[in-house]
């Protein structure tokens, strides 16, 4: 199947720094999301982009699908961003999506 | 947004139990999936449905069983339960087909912990 990698596995943050998280996948895929799980466990949706760019607030997202990418950014971290921040891909239409290992993030006031 | 329940959200349960997570959606999804997640790490599918009276096994081998008998309804079920089942179990849905079929809503999660 699919392969998902993601990094930074962990981040800490000055409250205001902007960070990049990155997610690298190993085929083509029509379907990619980023989720973000808060410290109670829930997970929201953040973006559908599987490829182009973008934005939501102070987070960005973009998926460079040629080259197997896709980056989110976070500006102006507060705390409550903290959490595990989650890349899923899907690459055949078999509507099941495949998680990479998370990015935790942790932003100090 | 999607509305998505799950019950009981914590449970402490002895080893040879039998237990069943609940899982409903109220915005009529066909597709609908349970993960394990142990504590920080990567989501693992289980099992899934594309709708009433399928269901399939995912990628991680699991002990437990589904049933699909309502649009609304997907409960697991673990007929004897081990401490190797603790863990947390995630309940999520997405629509067939149409506009946000792309989107994946999850549940408020239930932590197992078999003693």
């Amino acid at each position: 199947g699919i392969q998902v990698e993601q990094s930074p596995p962990d981040l800490i943050l000055q409250e205001g720094a902007n960070s990049t998280l990155r997610c690298n996948f190993s085929d083509s895929v029509n379907n990619l999301q980023w989720f973000h799980q808060n410290p109670w466990g829930q997970l929201i949706n953040l973006f559908y982009i599987p490829s182009g760019t973008k934005q939501n607030g102070r987070l960005s997202a973009t998926t460079v699908a040629t080259e197997r990418y896709s980056l989110l950014y976070i500006s102006s971290s507060q705390t409550t961003d903290s959490g595990v921040y989650f890349c899923a891909v899907e690459s055949s239409n078999d509507y099941k999506l495949s998680f990479g290992a998370g990015t935790t993030v942790t932003v100090r006031a | 947004e999607a509305d998505i329940y799950q019950t009981p959200r914590y449970l402490v349960i002895g080893t040879g139990k039998k237990i069943t997570l609940e899982c409903s959606q109220t915005m009529g999804h066909d597709k609908m999936y349970w993960y394990q997640q142990d504590p920080g790490m990567e989501l693992h599918l289980i099992h899934y449905s594309y709708g009433v009276n399928s269901t399939e096994k995912g990628d991680l081998s699991s002990e437990s069983t589904v049933s699909r008998i309502r649009t609304e309804h997907f409960p697991l079920t673990l007929e004897s339960a081990r401490p190797s089942h603790t863990s947390q179990y995630l309940c999520a849905s997405r629509p067939l087909a149409g506009v946000g079929q792309e989107t994946q809503y999850f549940g408020p999660g239930t932590r197992l912990l078999v003693l």
